[in-house]
């Protein structure tokens, strides 16, 4: 099993929609988590932060849950832009590397 | 552009021969980090300095690769001996990490390299 686990998709919703990926992880003693948006051909781009207590900016909504070891994104009104790869990134400690899910593919349709 | 800054942005080389590759993180970062990343994967951790100090090496970073921070700055990433395997996306990313607190990895634009 790896150790970030993530649906590959891709999702195709039109625009407008509410569209949630998850992430699983496998390392309890996980301890950062980030979402990065990847557009093809180009360096991921830190999305969001994830706290214990859910963070939201803008159309974007992040959750943890510890117990199930999993954590979320949210995307309201999708647009066009939204098009892309989602990837989480989970640290194992405080400064150390982060293992990164394979990433969610996303379309948003016109 | 104050970001993280990588060169080259693309390498052709043939199999057997050496490269190398420069990151500049982000100027007050102390933490510098090496991904790579192949098509469909996300990125794969190779290896991470605080400071000049290489702390981490992962079991991906075989004897023919090494990286080096030498002032604190800028790192380099050689490949000797390339082989077709070796071809990917080489990222680097760097990041502010003071005491124990979350932190965000920023990247950089990456450099493709091809092994023909």
């Amino acid at each position: 099993r790896k150790e970030v686990e993530q649906d590959p998709g891709p999702f195709n919703v039109p625009e407008g929609a509410t569209v949630a990926f998850n992430c699983t992880y496998s390392n309890s003693a996980s301890q950062s988590f980030f979402w990065y948006r990847q557009d093809c051909r180009k360096e991921p781009k830190l999305l969001m932060s994830v706290y214990s207590s859910g963070n939201e900016d803008g159309r974007f909504t992040a959750q943890l849950n510890r117990a199930s070891q999993y954590i979320s994104l949210l995307i309201r009104d999708s647009k066009l832009s939204d098009s892309a790869t989602y990837l989480c990134a989970v640290g194992r400690a405080y400064g150390q590397n982060f293992v990164f899910g394979p990433g969610t593919r996303l379309s948003v349709l016109p | 552009d104050t970001g993280v800054s990588q060169n080259p942005r693309h390498k052709i080389t043939k199999r057997g021969q050496n490269v190398t590759f420069r990151c500049d993180p982000i100027s007050e970062h102390n933490r510098l980090y090496w991904y790579r990343q192949t098509l469909g994967q996300g990125p794969e951790f190779l290896t991470y300095f605080q400071n000049e100090a290489q702390l981490e090496k992962s079991r991906l970073l075989s004897d023919r690769f090494s990286a080096e921070r030498p002032k604190g700055s800028f790192s380099t990433l050689e490949i000797q001996r390339t082989e077709q395997g070796d071809s990917a996306m080489y990222l680097c990313a760097s990041s502010l990490v003071l005491a124990e607190s979350s932190y965000e990895q920023y990247f950089g634009p990456g450099t493709r390299l091809t092994v023909t």
